[in-house]
């Protein structure tokens, strides 16, 4: 199905293991993103890439690697996960042709636990 | 920096009733404006946008006003469903600019 999905939907780790969340959108939007999102806090970008190679970081970068080999694919790693890293994860993709116009469109989220 | 402030949640109205979410935003430059909606469960849908001073944004009965002069970007519906119960995030993104900042989120639950 065309869109934008996000794997897996739910997860459990332990603290000190590394996760990764996979993101794919099938509109071949240049630019994709990812959130967290917490109680209190809204949604927080953690990093956004503008095309395949070029990522940069967001507002809460730390603890968290991510690349973009190919422009349908955002996958994002946590290097060592630690608990104030559970949370709602949304990844996010948008057109680059028109900036001020374009809309992104969100997955369904990741909830990831970390124990 | 750029900052959203939302009114604080939940919200909690009968069917039918008028609905008002207050958005008030501080940026620099000339920000777009957008409301999302978030259902249980799902992910952020966009509701509607706006990209400059005096623009009315509209969809499914909602609507939000892009006001320069008091900075806000309030949503309003005339009469709520059940159906409209989900969390309504405020957001803004300035001029070509790659990342959308988002206020904490209004929860709205509409009871019969």
């Amino acid at each position: 199905d065309a869109g934008i999905t996000q794997s897996p939907r739910y997860k459990i780790t332990e603290t000190g293991r590394q996760v990764t969340l996979m993101c794919h959108q099938t509109w071949s939007h240049s630019y994709m993103f990812w959130y967290r999102q917490d109680l209190g806090h809204g949604l927080r970008l953690i990093y956004y890439s503008a095309a395949a190679d070029i990522t940069d970081k967001g507002e809460v970068p730390d603890g968290y690697v991510v690349s973009r080999s190919k422009t349908e694919n955002f996958p994002l790693t946590l290097e060592s996960a630690t608990r104030s890293q559970t949370s709602v994860y949304f990844c996010a993709s948008r057109n680059g042709t028109f900036l001020r116009q374009e809309t992104q469109y969100f997955g369904p989220g990741t909830r990831l636990l970390v124990l | 920096g750029n900052s959203v402030t939302q009114m604080e949640g939940p919200v909690t109205l009968s069917e039918e009733a008028f609905l008002t979410i207050n958005c008030t935003y501080t940026a620099t430059g000339y920000p777009s404006l957008f409301w999302y909606v978030q259902y249980p469960g799902e992910g952020l849908q966009l509701l509607l946008k706006a990209t400059k001073a005096d623009d009315k944004g509209s969809n499914k009965g909602f609507e939000a006003t892009y006001r320069k002069e008091t900075t806000s970007f309030h949503l309003e519906k005339g009469s709520v469903q059940v159906s409209d119960s989900a969390v309504y995030f405020c957001a803004l993104r300035t001029g070509g600019g790659n990342k959308l900042t988002f206020g904490t989120g209004t929860q709205l639950k509409v009871e019969l």
